[in-house]
């Protein structure tokens, strides 16, 4: 059972454009959520997280919107460029450690 | 520091044989941990370890072994591959309060 849902599985933006990545979680436990960037061959890479006690946070044009009542969180890409085209992950953590649940992953086209 | 390191890259397996993948870091961090990432599934945690000496499962432990006899090292066995096992697998390593790093990855076929 994904205890992580993600949406959508593939996404294609124009150059410019505003990219948006869903995720959902069931375990009120988890209180920390990062998301990943993981280009191919390569090891997923922290792009930005947050915890439960903000409901944004936001890193040059990466954005994480959080609604912990809907127990949702999203990724914004602003102004997406091709060099954005890679695979996203949204992750949960229990503070308890170390232990990622994944979602299934977005694939993110950025076109010219 | 080369930070998180997984040998070998690639590893070609016939169903039944063992072997070890090897995680290390040189971070100095108190967790590691292993996943391995399938198509459309994501990456699902196998096992992990808060310190030297201590492991716990996750999601998908079977099949799987792992011990952590020093800080810096964190092995996964397969003590009887499966075709099953063909994934990609990646170590991570996190310190108390820093982000996880993950490894390049090991690329595995069971035949």
């Amino acid at each position: 059972q994904q205890q992580v849902k993600q949406s959508p599985q593939s996404l294609i933006v124009q150059k410019g454009g505003i990219s948006i990545i869903n995720c959902a979680y069931e375990n009120t436990a988890f209180d920390y959520f990062p998301w990943y960037q993981q280009f191919p061959g390569k090891g997923p890479a922290l792009l930005i997280a947050i915890r439960p006690d903000v409901s944004e946070k936001k890193e040059g044009r990466f954005t994480i919107s959080f609604n912990k009542s809907a127990k949702q969180f999203s990724l914004h890409i602003m102004d997406s460029q091709p060099g954005d085209s890679a695979t996203y992950f949204c992750a949960a953590s229990p503070h308890t450690g170390n232990q990622f649940y994944f979602g299934t992953g977005t694939s993110l086209t950025v076109i010219p | 520091n080369a930070g998180v390191t997984q040998t070998p890259k690639f590893q070609v397996l016939k169903t039944g044989q063992s072997m070890t993948l090897q995680c290390a870091q040189d971070m100095n961090h108190e967790y590691m941990s292993w996943y391995r990432q399938d198509p459309g599934m994501g990456l699902r945690l196998i096992h992990y370890s808060v310190g030297a000496g201590i492991t716990d499962q996750g999601e998908v432990p079977n099949g799987y072994n792992v011990s952590r006899s020093t800080t810096e090292d964190f092995p996964l066995r397969l003590l009887s591959a499966a075709p099953s096992q063909t994934s990609v697998y990646f170590c991570a390593s996190q310190g108390w309060d820093t982000e996880a790093f993950f490894g390049q990855g090991t690329r595995l076929t069971v035949v």
